[in-house]
């Protein structure tokens, strides 16, 4: 199985900041990845698909880049709204994993 | 713009089986696999099962393999998990999740939770 490491597991940052979060597979897994936002309580929110695709409505601050092992997330200017763990998933093959999450808190 | 609505959702004792479904709309249902994931209470995200375009291959998660499966209906657009033999730690939020180039989950998820 391919296993997805998020480090840190906690962010701290402020309203503006411009944040990355990385993500890291243990085999190639080309572009086949999506991050996720989540708030507590509510469902997983799909914020990009295939490493660098913004999935529709979403902000246009998220942007994403990385291929093959090595992937990042970032918000250009942190927004209220934004405080949440984030998911990466590859969907290279099965089974698909996903990574432990990155909780992004107020500093 | 790819919408999932799961339902099905129920609580079970455990041995009981559950049946849920995914309705879908806003892609070309018959050209993209489709998969379950779930989310345990207070846990992270975990996929459970896949299923292939056709329907003739499928794929499941080792803890749930034997017990669920997987299945799809292309005139209604609609994808199906049946759970059986239920276990305690089956209890999670499950969500329905296209495959394909823009894999991901886009529902709300619908609560199985198995308690006696």
């Amino acid at each position: 199985d391919i296993q997805m490491t998020q480090s840190p597991s906690t962010l701290s940052a402020s309203v503006g900041d411009r944040v990355t979060i990385p993500c890291r597979a243990s085999q190639s897994i080309s572009t086949w990845l999506a991050w996720y936002q989540q708030k507590p309580g509510k469902a997983p929110k799909l914020l990009i698909y295939k490493a660098s695709f913004l999935e529709s409505g979403v902000p246009s601050r998220f942007s994403a880049s990385g291929s093959g092992t090595e992937f990042t997330l970032t918000i250009s200017s942190l927004q209220p709204d934004d405080f949440a763990t984030y998911y990466c998933q590859q969907y290279n093959s099965y089974p698909w994993t996903f990574g432990q999450g990155t909780k992004v808190e107020i500093k | 713009e790819v919408q999932l609505l799961e339902s099905g959702g129920d609580l079970v004792p455990p041995g009981g089986s559950l049946r849920l479904s995914c309705a879908t709309s806003g892609f070309t249902f018959s050209s993209s696999g489709m998969n379950w994931v779930r989310q345990a209470p207070g846990k992270g995200l975990e996929w459970v099962s896949g299923i292939s375009i056709s329907g003739d291959r499928t794929y499941y998660a080792d803890s749930v393999k034997g017990r669920f499966t997987i299945s799809r209906d292309n005139s209604e657009k609609t994808v199906f998990l049946q759970m059986n033999s239920l276990r305690a730690d089956d209890t999670a939020i499950y969500y329905c999740a296209k495959g394909g180039v823009s894999a991901g989950v886009r529902g709300q998820g619908t609560l199985v939770t198995v308690s006696s």
